[in-house]
């Protein structure tokens, strides 16, 4: 069983510049959620896709988008980068139904210079 | 407002030197509580989920329990492999299945 994969491990940033992080979810999951994990914090929620739609949304303005792709696959873009923005970016995938747990990837450790 | 506080924030152990962890929480209807584990550099690993006031769940060494208002991380007997940072979330009645509210995490050392 293939785990959820994220890429890339590491990306360094300027301001006002826009990123793209991806996210392959594990086998037999349809459901991707992303986070932002700021140094010492905890997860906070950004939004989640289901059928590649925009199921949730959490507390962030709408320079933070994503999509998910036909094989579960997604993608969060960040536009107009603020130096706020550096954080670990964590995908989670999980399978339909609600309690279903959500098994994260190594994220993605984007600084903003 | 619903929210997770994890306390303590960090706990030093010596080996074989059994402790808790708790996780008390404010939400809207529980859907149901989640802790995983976080080694540095790495995202959350699962490791259980709590859906009633008066479950239990075991996995080696941990066991997780939980009430109406908190949730207990039982280590017995820890071994220096155990050290991580263990996170505690919940998911709330209304929001959508990825909304999981985060605590801030107990960074846990054993030492040998």
């Amino acid at each position: 069983e293939t785990g959820v994969t994220q890429s890339p491990t590491h990306l360094i940033k300027t301001r006002g510049q826009q990123v793209t992080l991806r996210c392959s979810s594990q086998s037999g999951h349809n459901t991707v959620s992303w986070y932002q994990q700021a140094l010492g914090q905890g997860p906070q929620f950004i939004f989640q896709y289901y059928r590649e739609e925009e199921n949730g949304r959490g507390n962030f303005p709408p320079r933070f988008s994503g999509l998910q792709f036909p094989n579960y696959s997604s993608e969060l873009n960040v536009n107009a980068l603020e130096l706020d923005d550096s954080a670990l970016y964590l995908c989670a995938s999980s399978d339909t139904g609600s309690n279903q747990p959500q098994h994260f990837g190594d994220g993605t450790r984007l600084s903003i210079l | 407002e619903d929210q997770v506080t994890q306390s303590p924030e960090a706990l030093r152990l010596q080996e074989g030197e059994s402790s808790s962890l708790n996780c008390s929480y404010t939400v809207s209807g529980l859907r149901g509580l989640f802790w995983y584990r976080q080694d540095p550099g790495k995202g959350p690993e699962f490791l259980f989920t709590l859906y009633s006031a008066g479950e239990e769940k075991e996995k080696e060494r941990l066991k997780a329990t939980l009430t109406k208002k908190e949730s207990f991380l039982h280590i017995t007997a820890p071994k220096p492999e155990d050290s991580a940072t263990y996170l505690c979330a919940v998911q709330a009645g209304g929001g959508s299945q990825g909304n999981l509210i985060f605590g801030k995490g107990t960074k846990l050392s054993v030492k040998p």
